[in-house]
């Protein structure tokens, strides 16, 4: 079955503790992307990711590092997480080239900082 | 800056047609519309895309104006299940563009 998976699905942490949400797609994309969601302020997208070794950064980067080793996998790095991170993370992939596509999302992942 | 303009909320009875509506008065020539719906928390879900054509699938059916300005995304037959928000998209074709989401359409499916 074609999907994203993201894990942890839920995570509690503290202030400072770094920590890395995973996401891994099956489908061979080239292009993924990191999207998190606020009430009132929809889905903002935090990175994206063109290739293996090429990222650029979205809307809302600070705060954010992510890597692109493998064409599968790009997980987001939280070096310093604060509680204004506290939010809903999407991951999302689609195949990239050019012309109409759709762009696949993860389950998501809920992350507090206290 | 927001290129598409949806009505935050609708109601629609079980049952009956839903018809989200979504303006994009300025639409490139080789800019897509998308559709898709989120469900409480989940991840959105991808409806239907066209770019100038109808076009119908298994979900829903899609249709854009002549001179693709606005769009309409229809339900036909809504369920409770189908109670969600639903974001209408405009991207163009090329390699790297991003997917912008707004706010969306709340839709309600009422018993």
């Amino acid at each position: 079955e074609a999907q994203v998976t993201q894990n942890p699905r839920y995570l509690i942490t503290v202030t400072g503790k770094k920590l890395t949400v995973t996401c891994s797609q099956n489908m061979n994309h080239e292009y993924m992307s990191w999207y998190r969601q606020d009430p009132g302020l929809g889905l903002r997208q935090i990175y994206y990711s063109m290739n293996v070794e090429v990222t650029d950064k979205g809307d809302v980067p600070e705060g954010y590092k992510v890597s692109r080793k493998e064409k599968r996998n790009f997980p987001l790095i939280l070096e310093s997480p604060s509680p204004n991170q506290t939010s809903l993370y999407f991951c999302a992939s689609h195949i990239g080239i050019p012309a109409g596509n759709e762009q696949f999302f993860g389950p998501g992942t809920r992350l507090t900082v206290l | 800056d927001a290129k598409t303009t949806q009505p935050t909320s609708m109601d629609c009875a079980e049952g009956r047609a839903a018809n989200l509506p979504c303006n994009h008065s300025t639409i490139s020539g080789n800019e897509y519309v998308y559709w898709y719906r989120q469900i409480h928390s989940q991840g959105p879900q991808y409806i239907i895309h066209g770019l100038k054509n109808n076009e119908t699938n298994e979900m829903a059916s899609l249709i854009i104006t002549e001179d693709r300005k606005s769009s309409t995304l229809i339900l036909p037959h809504a369920t409770l299940r189908d109670t969600a928000v639903y974001y209408c998209i405009v991207r163009g074709p090329f390699y790297g563009q991003n997917f912008v989401f707004g706010p969306g359409t709340r839709l309600s499916v009422l018993p």
